[in-house]
C-alpha cells in the first residue's frame, strides 16, 4: 500500500497557537518524510524533513514528531502566525528514491489574527 | 525562488490537442521529476530522469511522454487532450535522486477547453 493518509483537511487556528497536522502510511519500505508547505498559485516548498532513526526535528518554530512503531508521524506549527496560512502537504519515499514522493491530501490551514 | 524554472506559467488548448511542457532544474541537479496536481487526485508522480535517462514512472498515462536532453532541461509532452488533463503541472529537481531534497518550480497550469 502506497497512500500516506493526511489529516485534518483543513485546520482554523488563532495566531500563537499550536497547528497539528497528522499523517500515516504503510509502506515500511519508506525512510524518507518531508513536510511542504504551498501558496495559492506557487509551487510547494521544502519545509523540514526526517528519516526513521529519529523520533523528533526541530526548525525554528516546526516540529516532525514521528512514531516508527505506529507508521505515523506529524508536523507541530509553534505560535501560528496568518503568514503561516498555507496548504501543507506530508509526503513519504522510499530509500534510494527519495525525489519519488507520495503525497498525502493536504491540509489547508488558516491562522486568524 | 526555488531556481527551478518552468515555462509556459499558463497554458489554454482545446481537446484532442497536443502541448509540450519545459523545465529547466536547478544548476547542478542532475535528477528532474514531474509531477500533476489535481482537485480529485492530488499530487502525484509521473515520470523521473536522471542525466537523461528515464529512471522511475508512476501514475502516468500513455499519452503522455518526457525527456531530458543533454543540457539537463526537461519536456513533458501531453498528447490527445481530454478535459481531466487540466491540472497543474510541476517540475522538481534535486542533485541526485538518492539521497537530496526535490525543490519544485511554480508549475504550468494546464486548461483543457
Amino acid at each position: 500500500q502506497q497512500q500516506v493518509k493526511q489529516s485534518p483537511q483543513s485546520l482554523i487556528v488563532q495566531k500563537g497557537g499550536i497547528s497539528i497536522i497528522n499523517c500515516a502510511y504503510e509502506n515500511t519500505a519508506f525512510d524518507y518524510f518531508p513536510w511542504y508547505q504551498q501558496f495559492p498559485g506557487k509551487g510547494p516548498a521544502l519545509l523540514i524533513a526526517i528519516r526513521p532513526d529519529v523520533s523528533e526535528k526541530k526548525e525554528g518554530r516546526f516540529t516532525i514528531s514521528f512514531n516508527k512503531s505506529a507508521k505515523q508521524f506529524s508536523l507541530h506549527i509553534m505560535d501560528s502566525q496568518p503568514g503561516d496560512s498555507a496548504t501543507y502537504f506530508c509526503a513519504a519515499s522510499e530509500r534510494g528514491s527519495q525525489g519519488n514522493l507520495i503525497f498525502g491530501k493536504g491540509t489547508k490551514l488558516s491562522v486568524k489574527p | 525562488d526555488s531556481g527551478v524554472t518552468q515555462t509556459p506559467k499558463h497554458l489554454i488548448t482545446a481537446t484532442g490537442q497536443r502541448v509540450t511542457l519545459r523545465c529547466s532544474p536547478r544548476s547542478g541537479d542532475l535528477s528532474v521529476y514531474w509531477y500533476q496536481q489535481s482537485l480529485d487526485q492530488g499530487l502525484q508522480f509521473l515520470i523521473q530522469y536522471y542525466n537523461g535517462e528515464e529512471r522511475a514512472k508512476g501514475n502516468i498515462l500513455e499519452r503522455f511522454s518526457a525527456q531530458q536532453f543533454p543540457d539537463l532541461h526537461s519536456e513533458l509532452n501531453l498528447s490527445s487532450l481530454e478535459l481531466g488533463d487540466s491540472a497543474l503541472y510541476f517540475c522538481a529537481s534535486s542533485v541526485d535522486p538518492t539521497h537530496t531534497e526535490a525543490f519544485f518550480g511554480q508549475g504550468t497550469r494546464l486548461t483543457v477547453v
